[in-house]
């Protein structure tokens, strides 16, 4: 029964280049979110997704950001043109739809982005 | 409110001995609140939740207590163990016609000593 599954585990990148995180929910699970951190802090919301729909990206920057949870595959963070200021864990989580349970987020282990 | 980059605060404990972690929250209004704990390396893993209507829940040596008077929450962990060594968040959850987002604290770094 696998948890949320991010890949890849570590991203190295170049200023200029192209990120792009990918995110398999748990099982079962529709509901996903991206949050970002940086060292010695918590978490911080990006985005909600639910599958093929968009439903909160009030923290996600609106340029070179994106994200996606497509009907079939993973959800995508894809971030644009990175600079040093990207470097942090983004971390993903996923939840059920319903019932009792459906408010709680499950995490993956992350990937760590380092621009260079 | 959202957290600061500040090192993070650390309780030093003894194996063995009960620990307490604090918690103030900003939203009167979340529904749900949440403690993870975040090791080393990997992602925040689910600890125990409370919902607002309750004050205090138990799990399995840990016991969460809110304080919706002075928006308060805290964890207390018994027989603390060395695997216990990591940092802790609390998280609440604004209400919004559906669970969107979670809120984070700063965090506080448990360091258990034999």
């Amino acid at each position: 029964n696998a948890g949320v599954m991010q890949n890849p585990r570590h991203l190295v990148r170049r200023r200029g280049q192209e990120a792009r995180l990918r995110c398999s929910p748990m099982k079962g699970h529709s509901h996903v979110y991206w949050y970002r951190q940086l060292p010695e802090e918590g978490l911080k919301f990006m985005v909600y997704l639910q599958k093929e729909n968009i439903i909160d990206e009030s923290g996600m920057p609106k340029e070179r950001f994106s994200a996606e949870f497509p009907k079939e595959g993973p959800s995508i963070l894809r971030i644009q043109q990175v600079v040093r200021g990207d470097s942090a864990a983004y971390f993903c989580a996923s939840s059920p739809s319903l019932g009792s349970g459906s408010h709680r987020q499950y995490f993956g282990a992350g990937t760590r982005l380092s621009v260079l | 409110g959202e957290s600061v980059g500040l090192h993070l605060p650390t309780l030093s404990v003894q194996e063995g001995d009960n620990s307490i972690i604090n918690c103030a929250y900003s939203n009167s209004a979340s529904d749900y609140f949440i403690w993870y704990k975040q090791e080393s390396g990997k992602g925040p893993q689910f600890i125990i939740d409370i919902r607002s209507n309750m004050d205090k829940r138990q799990g399995q040596r840990v016991t969460v207590l809110l304080n919706k008077t002075v928006k308060h929450l805290s964890l207390q962990i018994a027989a603390t163990q060395p695997g216990d060594s990591a940092v802790y968040f609390c998280a609440e959850i604004p209400f919004s016609g559906g669970y969107n987002k979670l809120i984070f604290g700063a965090g506080t770094r448990l360091a258990v000593h034999p």
